[in-house]
C-alpha cells in the first residue's frame, strides 16, 4: 500500500519547455489535488478533481493543465514552463470522511 | 474567502521546553480544522485535526482545540523533542463539496538538545 506516490521527485527545465508531473494513489480516494509550495506561502491549491472525469481550477490555476486519467491518476502538465513556475509541487488525495487529505512526497521543479 | 494565519517563525526551543505554536482563521460556516508536519525533504503528515466546535485533536503528544469563539485553533505540546522539528502548518477544509484545503504559511520549529 503506498498512499499517494508522484515522479519525478526532481526536474530541471528551461524556460518553454513541457512537461507533466504523475500522481497516483491506491487509497480509492475519489478527490484528488495538485498544490504548489513556496517559500512563505504555505500551499495554494492549483487544480483538483472532484471525481474520476471531472477537474476544476484552484487559486492558481494558470499556466497549469490536469487531467483525471482514472480513479488513480492525476496528472499536471506545465504546457510552455516559466521561471515563475520553478517550486515544489505536491498532489493530494481525499476520502469521503472529515475532509482530511493525504499527500505524496512533491516533486521539486526548477524552471531556468 | 477562507484565510488561516500562523505565527512567524523560527521558533527555537530547548529540549523538554512546552511549546505552543498559534494559528487563527477566518471562514464562513463550520470549517474543519487540521495541522500538518513537513519533515525536511518529505511531504506532509497530517498531525492531527478537528472537526466541530471544542472538538480537542491529539496525536503524538500534540494538541490542538477548535475554539470558535476565537477562531483559533493553537497548536501545543508540553514537552518537545529533537525529533519534532519540522515545519508545521495549520489548515482548513470548508466542508463544501470542492473540500480544499486553505494552508497558513507554516512555523518552522527547531529544536536544540
Amino acid at each position: 500500500n503506498a498512499g499517494v506516490t508522484q515522479t519525478p521527485k526532481f526536474q530541471v527545465l528551461k524556460t518553454g519547455q513541457s512537461m507533466t508531473l504523475q500522481c497516483a494513489q491506491d487509497m480509492n480516494h475519489n478527490s484528488m489535488y495538485w498544490y504548489r509550495q513556496d517559500p512563505g506561502m504555505g500551499l495554494r491549491l492549483i487544480y483538483y478533481s472532484a471525481s474520476e472525469g471531472t477537474t476544476d481550477k484552484g487559486e492558481v490555476p494558470n499556466g497549469y493543465n490536469v487531467s483525471r486519467l482514472n480513479k488513480r491518476e492525476f496528472s499536471l502538465r506545465l504546457e510552455s514552463a516559466a521561471p515563475s513556475q520553478t517550486s515544489v509541487y505536491f498532489c493530494a488525495g481525499s476520502g469521503d470522511s472529515h475532509y482530511e487529505q493525504y499527500f505524496g512526497p512533491g516533486t521539486r521543479l526548477t524552471v531556468t | 474567502g477562507n484565510s488561516v494565519t500562523q505565527m512567524e517563525g523560527p521558533v527555537t526551543l530547548s529540549e523538554e521546553a512546552f511549546l505552543t505554536i498559534n494559528c487563527t482563521y477566518t471562514a464562513t460556516g463550520y470549517p474543519s480544522l487540521f495541522w500538518y508536519v513537513q519533515y525536511p525533504g518529505e511531504g506532509l503528515q497530517l498531525l492531527l485535526k478537528a472537526t466541530k466546535a471544542d472538538d480537542k485533536g491529539s496525536n503524538k503528544g500534540f494538541e490542538a482545540t477548535y475554539r470558535k469563539e476565537t477562531t483559533s485553533f493553537h497548536l501545543e505540546k508540553g514537552s518537545v523533542q529533537v525529533s519534532d522539528s519540522a515545519v508545521y502548518f495549520c489548515a482548513l477544509s470548508d466542508n463544501t463539496g470542492r473540500r480544499a484545503l486553505t494552508f497558513g504559511s507554516g512555523t518552522r520549529l527547531q529544536v536544540q538538545p
